[in-house]
């Protein structure tokens, strides 16, 4: 049981480059998120999957896509990379909790370089 | 405006003294409020869960209280260790929403020998 995987783990970009960050996740989850991270700053929702073939904007969409491939991944796509856009990028998955709530798993995490 | 507040920023301790991490929530309707702890590299990693009904939850050496009243909770952790050297981040739910998700930036937290 590997949890949430995400790949690559490390990456630089020149601006206006494109790519893709993977995320799977194997513990039958239905909803899965894409952040990020800055320093000094929390997390913030970029897209937000509840099940397969669904998405959501979150707070900072802005120049990201996602596709929910299948109940497992669900990936990230850069079209046009911004120097803005140079942070931690994390994947979670979460279950629904008996007593109400949701419980969040994440990935390690991919970090972004745009030059 | 849904925000969560931490304090302090950061923080450092000698290994084996006690040290209480501070958040503050506006959130809501509020569903419930986690700590998790970061350590540096990795995703974070949850250490307790708090509905509003709760006052107190414990795991190990890590202790939170929340006050729903006043929109407070706090992280005490309990003689402290090298390995607690990390970023630990207070996360509160709106209600019913898998997707409202309010993270508070962190407290980052040395330990020292």
């Amino acid at each position: 049981n590997a949890g949430v995987t995400q790949t690559p783990k490390f990456q630089v970009l020149k601006t206006g480059q494109s790519m893709t960050l993977q995320c799977a996740q194997d513990m039958n989850h239905n909803s899965m998120y894409w952040y990020r991270q800055d320093p000094g700053m929390g997390l913030r929702l970029i897209y937000y999957s509840a099940s397969e073939g669904t998405t959501d904007k979150g707070e900072v969409p802005n120049g990201y896509n996602v596709s929910r491939l299948n109940k497992r991944e669900f990936s990230l796509r850069l079209e046009s990379a911004a120097p803005s856009q140079t942070s931690v990028y994390f994947c979670a998955s979460s279950e629904a909790l008996p007593r109400g709530g949701y419980e969040q798993y994440f990935g390690p995490g991919t970090r972004l370089t745009v030059t | 405006k849904n925000q969560v507040e931490q304090s302090p920023q950061s923080l450092i301790i000698l290994e084996g003294k006690n040290c209480t991490l501070q958040c503050n929530y506006t959130v809501s309707p509020f569903s419930n409020l986690r700590w998790y702890k970061q350590d540096t590299g990795r995703g974070p990693v949850s250490l307790t869960i708090m509905t509003f009904s709760e006052n107190t939850k414990s795991n190990g050496r890590y202790t939170a209280t929340l006050d729903a009243d006043t929109k407070q909770s706090s992280l005490h952790i309990t003689a402290s260790q090298l390995s607690d050297s990390a970023s630990y981040i207070c996360v509160v739910t709106l209600y019913s929403s898998a997707s409202k998700i309010i993270f508070g930036s962190g407290t980052r937290l040395s330990i020292r020998p």
